[in-house]
């Protein structure tokens, strides 16, 4: 089992729709959890960290862990065809020294 | 603020050339690490630098692979004796102290012929 696993899509959604977006990780003591986006060509750009239980809201994303299911996941509200990219789930696993443990990736693509 | 940069953007080199990555932090930052990625692949973490020291560097692959950080700000990834399998992007990423947010570069391109 990979320590963090995502859909590799491609996830199709239209303009202006809910775009959701899933990641699993394996282990338990995670406590830090992050997306990135990665546009074709590009290096992963940070678009929100969650620490806790719940929901984080920032502007057209939110993002929302479940840590008794290992669970996080990225809503994009209003979708625009610029958000179309990979989003990359990344976890520092217990004991990790802060090193990224990313999952493959899930491709996004919005369509007008 | 500048990011984090990295030079060459792109190298192509022979198999069995020795090849140098550069990494320049953002100014501050203590933590640096190397990321590897491979096409439709996540990145993989290759070594982790707090200051001057390589704090965990088990994402090595093999002893053909060293970085350095000698005064703490510019880190150097070395490949020894490249092989085709190497070929792939190496990202660098920087932190804070005390953050464990990181921010990365806009990589530099390998491609081992």
């Amino acid at each position: 089992q990979k320590e963090v696993e995502q859909n590799s899509g491609p996830l199709s959604v239209p303009e202006g729709a809910i775009a959701s977006l899933n990641c699993t990780y394996s282990d338990r003591g995670s406590q830090s959890f992050f997306w990135y986006r990665q546009y074709s060509g590009k290096s992963p750009e940070l678009i929100m960290s969650i620490y806790s239980n719940g929901d984080k809201e920032d502007g057209r994303f939110t993002a929302q862990l479940n840590k008794a299911s290992q669970y996080v996941s990225l809503l994009i509200r209003d979708s625009q065809p610029s958000d179309s990219a990979t989003y990359l789930c990344a976890v520092i696993v217990s004991g990790g020294y802060n090193k990224l443990i990313f999952g493959a990736g899930t491709r996004l693509a919005v369509h007008p | 603020g500048a990011g984090v940069s990295q030079t060459p953007s792109n190298k192509v080199t022979e198999k069995g050339k020795y090849v140098e990555l550069r990494c320049d932090p953002i100014s501050g930052h203590t933590a640096l690490y190397w990321y590897r990625q491979s096409l439709g692949q996540g990145p993989e973490f290759l070594i982790y630098f707090q200051g001057t020291g390589a704090a965990d560097d088990s994402g090595l692959p093999n002893d053909r692979f060293f970085a350095v950080r000698p005064e703490g700000s510019v880190s150097t990834l070395k490949i020894q004796r490249t092989e085709r399998g190497d070929s792939a992007v190496y990202l660098c990423a920087s932190s804070d102290l005390g953050t464990d947010t990181q921010y990365f570069g806009p990589g530099t391109r390998l491609t081992v012929l």
